[in-house]
Formats: C-alpha cells, structure tokens, sequence
C-alpha cells in the first residue's frame, strides 16, 4: 500500500528548517527516503530502521513515531541545493520492493 | 563504477505501437526494478527481476512486460501503447540485500501521441 507524504509541497528560505512526513496503514519497520531534482535520477539518502538506526546522509535525519506508523524527515540549515521531491518508500508485503509515495517538492530560495 | 544505464532516453510512438526500453545495471547488481513516474502517480513499481527471473510484479496490466539476461541487463516491453503509458520509466538495481540502497537510472521518458 502507497505511503502518504506530506506535505505535497513547501518553500523554504536558506537556513530554515524543514519537515516531510511519511504515513502508513500499518507499522512500518524500514524506511527509505530518496531526493530526486528536476531531470535527474532518484538519488538514495538514507534508510531508517526499526531501531531507530539511521544510515545515509550527514545533515539528514529522520525519526518513527510512537506507532511506527509516520516517519518524519528533518532538514536542517537547508542550502539551495536540497531543493527537489523527496519520496518515502516502505517494503511492500512479503520481499517485495520498495513501495514509494507520490512525493514532496522542496523548494530553496535564496 | 559506471552507474545505471537506460537506453533510450526519450522516445515517442504513437498509439498502438510497442516499444522496448533497456537498462544495464551497475556491475555485480543482479536485481533490476522498473518504476513508472508520473507526475500524478509518483514512483509506481512495476516489476523486479533476480537472476533472470521475475520475483515481484506490481499492479499493471499484461501489456506491460520485461525479462532479464544473463549479464543482469533487463529490457521492458510495452505493447499496444495508450495514451496514458506516456511517463518516465525507471530503472533501478540493488546488491539485493533486503532493504538494501536502490540505484536508479536516469530513465526513459517515453511519449505517446
């Protein structure tokens, strides 16, 4: 089942936060985050395990909820250069790859 | 370590007609995952292929189809093409550890007219 993200879409100022939310039906035990710009392949940035162990990106990070069902991605002191649409993905059922959500445009101006 | 590889990157046909995209993975990658991106739909998986060998199939219809070689390099077909099959189609491969890094390619960005 597709993850719902959220927001579809935000603007952010350079040096501001930001935060994308990732939701399930049901708990989630990995999550991957991928960040795609304009014309380009999706590019890995980080996977968050269950543990709440994170591996990828250094200025990213991203946490779980109480329920596991929402992880939450957290850009901090954004540059210009994270600007893109960011997609979640979640194993399917059983060994099946990556279901992703529809996406979150992010956008950084100056 | 060249990356992924699709070729073509853009084409256009027209409705009715087949068309047949291919994709190299990264060296030493067996598993290869074709994706469909639309800008209402997101990232929709399609199919994933292992050592030759369809292992996962997502929610598209029979016109959609796709095989691997033996040198892990994997090709999609889609025949009698609509209207709606405009998209960018990606390929991606992994080392095939479960939850492992995928790799995408650019993509095919194919148009029907």
């Amino acid at each position: 089942q597709q993850p719902v993200q959220s927001p579809q879409a935000v603007i952010l100022r350079e040096g501001e936060d930001a935060v994308i939310n990732c939701s399930s039906s049901k708990a989630l035990y990995s999550v991957h985050w991928y960040r795609q710009k304009h014309g380009e392949a999706p590019v890995f940035l980080m996977i968050l395990l269950k543990g709440g162990e994170q591996k990828g990106h250094e200025k990213i990070s991203a946490s779980f909820n109480e329920k596991k069902q929402q992880s939450s991605l957290y850009l901090t002191a954004s540059q210009l250069s994270y600007s893109g649409t960011y997609f979640c993905g979640t194993p399917g059922s059983g060994n099946t790859p990556l279901v992703f959500g529809k996406g979150t445009r992010l956008s950084v101006i100056a | 370590k060249a990356g992924v590889t699709q070729t073509p990157r853009y084409l256009i046909k027209t409705r009715g007609q087949q068309v047949t995209l291919s994709c190299s993975p990264i060296s030493g990658h067996r598993s290869v995952s074709w994706y469909q991106q639309t800008p209402g739909q997101g990232l929709q998986f399609l199919f994933e292929y292992f050592s030759e060998t369809q292992r996962n199939k997502g929610n598209f219809p029979g016109r959609f189809s796709g095989r691997q070689f033996s040198n892990s390099r994997s090709e999609m077909n889609v025949s009698t093409l609509e209207l709606g099959d405009s998209a960018l189609y990606l390929c991606a491969s992994s080392h095939d550890r479960v939850g492992g890094e995928l790799f995408f390619g650019e993509g095919s960005r194919l148009t029907v007219l």
